[in-house]
């Protein structure tokens, strides 16, 4: 079976933080995206990797950066966190094959 | 902005009914999915209907697609109380970056 994994359910940071969210993936998958998700705006996405040490930025990604040091883990990390970035962040991997994204149970981040 | 918006952003019906959900996008598209997100939770891939695809069917789920509308639908019969979750629609064009709509909040009363 297909499974992504989140370090964190839920995690509470301050302002001014660095806060780093990690996402690993069995699959062998070549693809592995970050979003947050917030009420009535669905999911954005953040970043994205196709490869080992290779990273694309999405439509939102003012105030993170990423790291994909191998191809089973893809970090998402707030160098300075603030209020704003209180969210839900979805990571999911893909087959460079197939459109079709895994999703990892979340992590509810809330910074105060 | 979004590219799959979903109507209606909340339904609520009795179990045993049918539950329809819309999805209606911008630009022109290679593939459409829908995802399940239950409360709190990741999501879960559905159903994949490729742009020159005009129906397919998964158990309970039946999609449809009309590209000359922009549009999609996801029916799910005979609604069960598990069903409870948000629904979402996702289109890629850019190549694997899927862009996802606001999503439909589904309850199932028992």
């Amino acid at each position: 079976d297909v499974k992504v994994t989140q370090s964190s359910r839920y995690l509470v940071k301050r302002t001014g933080e660095k806060v780093f969210l990690e996402c690993v993936q069995d699959m062998d998958h070549e693809n592995m995206f970050w979003y947050r998700q917030d009420p009535g705006l669905g999911l954005r996405l953040i970043y994205f990797s196709y490869d080992v040490k290779m990273k694309e930025k999405g439509d939102i990604p003012e105030g993170y950066s990423v790291s994909r040091e191998k191809k089973e883990r893809f970090s998402l990390i707030l160098e300075s966190a603030s209020t704003n970035q209180t969210s839900m962040y979805l990571c999911a991997s893909e087959s460079g094959g197939a459109p079709t994204q895994y999703f990892g149970p979340g992590t509810r981040l809330l910074v105060l | 902005s979004q590219q799959g918006e979903e109507d209606p952003q909340a339904l609520s019906i009795q179990e045993g009914e049918n539950a329809t959900m819309n999805c209606s996008y911008k630009t022109s598209i290679n593939n459409l999915q829908w995802y399940r997100q239950n409360s709190g939770r990741g999501l879960v891939h559905l159903i994949l209907i490729r742009s020159n695809e005009r129906e397919k069917h998964s158990g309970r789920l039946r999609v449809t697609l009309d590209t000359s509308k922009k549009s999609s639908s996801l029916l799910i019969t005979a609604s069960r109380a598990a069903d409870t979750a948000s629904y979402f629609c996702a289109t890629d064009k850019y190549g694997n970056k899927l862009v996802f709509g606001a999503g439909t909040i589904l309850r199932v009363k028992s």
